[in-house]
């Protein structure tokens, strides 16, 4: 079973600033790698996909880098609404298995 | 735009059965490239994969190991719908439960959510 770990597991930031988030996998996952946003109350909201393409309506300032076992989500300038936790994503074929993080929450310094 | 609407009921007794329904606009849940899945997230657990149904030419259940002896996940198609039932629950079961969907054969993000039902197993 791949495991996924996120780096840090909170990272207090003020709007403006840049934040960069940290997904590492236990073995290889190719480019396989999505990331979600999610806020109190809600389901996680796809944010990137196939480790670097930005899902239908997410803003420019998201992007996704990394390939292998080594992801980084950034978050170019922090807008009041990124506020949130976020999670990474993979799936093992053997057996059929889709797995998160643990998440990164990103809250107001 | 594809919503997913989730119901059922937010207290189960232990030992008893969950059961949750998730109803599917703006896609049908019969797509020969679609999949629809069940998630939990719990504070102990994190989010957890669940198992998911989907159909090409026949249907397919696939489940996480975890839950694998007390899970069925069936779709409904004159409702386009589907459901999940998790047998023997005990508190463990106690999360948000959602209904997700991956859209394309071999893909693995879920790009739509259901709003979340939570569970909680309590006597």
């Amino acid at each position: 079973e791949i495991v996924l770990t996120q780096s840090p597991a909170t990272l207090s930031l003020s709007p403006g600033e840049r934040a960069t988030l940290s997904c590492r996998a236990s073995q290889s996952v190719s480019s396989n790698l999505a990331w979600y946003q999610q806020k109190p109350g809600q389901g996680p909201r796809l944010l990137i996909y196939d480790a670097s393409k930005r899902a239908t309506g997410i803003p420019a300032r998201f992007s996704g880098s990394g390939s292998g076992t080594d992801f980084t989500l950034t978050i170019s300038s922090l807008e009041p609404e990124d506020f949130a936790v976020y999670y990474c994503q993979q799936r093992s074929n053997w057996p059929l298995l889709f797995t998160f993080g643990p998440g990164t929450k990103v809250d107001i310094k | 735009q594809v919503q997913l609407q989730q119901s059922g009921p937010g207290l189960v007794k232990p030992s008893q059965t969950l059961s949750l329904t998730c109803a599917i606009s703006g896609a049908s849940v019969s797509s020969n490239s679609d999949s629809w899945h069940w998630i939990r997230q719990s504070p102990s657990r994190g989010l957890e994969w669940l198992g998911r149904t989907y159909h090409r030419s026949k249907w397919y259940n696939e489940y996480a190991e975890s839950v694998k002896s007390r899970i069925i996940i069936n779709p409904d198609t004159s409702k386009n719908r589907f459901s999940l039932q998790l047998n023997f629950v005990t508190p463990e079961d106690t999360a948000v439960y959602y209904c997700a969907r991956i859209s394309g054969s071999g893909k693995y993000y879920f790009d739509y959510w259901g709003q979340g039902t939570l569970v909680t197993v309590s006597s």
